[in-house]
């Protein structure tokens, strides 16, 4: 069982819906949690940084940690064509904090 | 704005091969860090280093070498090329253990 499960999709959702995009894990250690976002053909780059549970809002973008149930997720409001991209969940526990441990990654397409 | 490079977008070598992929940042980072991407696996950390000279393995190691003489460039080498090493390289930086990493563009690699 890998360490972070991350649905690799397509998802496919029409301009201006809500998407929900989720992670869960395994490690209970894990307390530093991101969410990267990476275009076609580019590198990832840092969408949302959480620490430990709660909520996190930028935006239209909102990143919510729920270590009791080890489910992260990352909400997009009123979401936008330039929104696709796939989308990758990253997290590490306080000791090994070099490693991030990545998700799949899950391609997301906003239809206008 | 962080700028991380990479020598090649696209390069094609044949088995056998020495392969060089370079990373070159431009932030004074203290950590620098090399990852394979590949459909389905999302990123695995190959090696990373936290000081000039330093390195340490990461998940996946296995026929891949890195240098580092210089705190802004972060060398990643495959000794002899194999098709099962055809991927996606992407390489990053961060200034502390925890901090953001920054990714750069990519090279994609093919071995024939």
């Amino acid at each position: 069982q890998k360490e972070v499960e991350q649905d690799p999709g397509p998802l496919s959702v029409p301009e201006g819906a809500i998407v929900s995009l989720n992670c869960t894990y395994s490690n209970s250690a894990f307390q530093y949690f991101m969410w990267y976002r990476q275009y076609s053909r580019k590198g990832p780059e840092l969408l949302m940084y959480t620490y430990s549970s709660g909520n996190k809002e930028d935006g239209r973008f909102t990143a919510q940690v729920d270590k009791s149930s080890k489910y992260i997720s990352l909400f997009i409001r009123d979401s936008q064509p330039s929104d696709s991209a796939t989308y990758l969940c990253a997290m590490t526990s306080f000791q090994g904090a070099q490693k991030l441990v990545f998700g799949q990654g899950t391609r997301l397409t906003i239809n206008p | 704005d962080v700028k991380v490079t990479q020598s090649s977008r696209y390069l094609v070598k044949r088995t056998g091969e020495k392969v060089f992929l370079e990373c070159v940042q431009d932030m004074d980072h203290e950590n620098m860090f090399w990852y394979r991407q590949d459909p389905g696996l999302g990123l695995r950390l190959i090696y990373f280093s936290y000081d000039v000279k330093m390195k340490e393995k990461g998940d996946i190691p296995e026929g891949y070498s890195v240098s580092r003489e210089k705190k802004e460039r972060f060398s990643l080498i495959l000794e002899s090329a194999s098709t099962n090493q055809t991927s996606m390289y992407l390489c990053a930086s961060s200034l502390t253990l925890r901090g953001t990493q920054y990714f750069g563009p990519g090279t994609r690699l093919t071995v024939l």
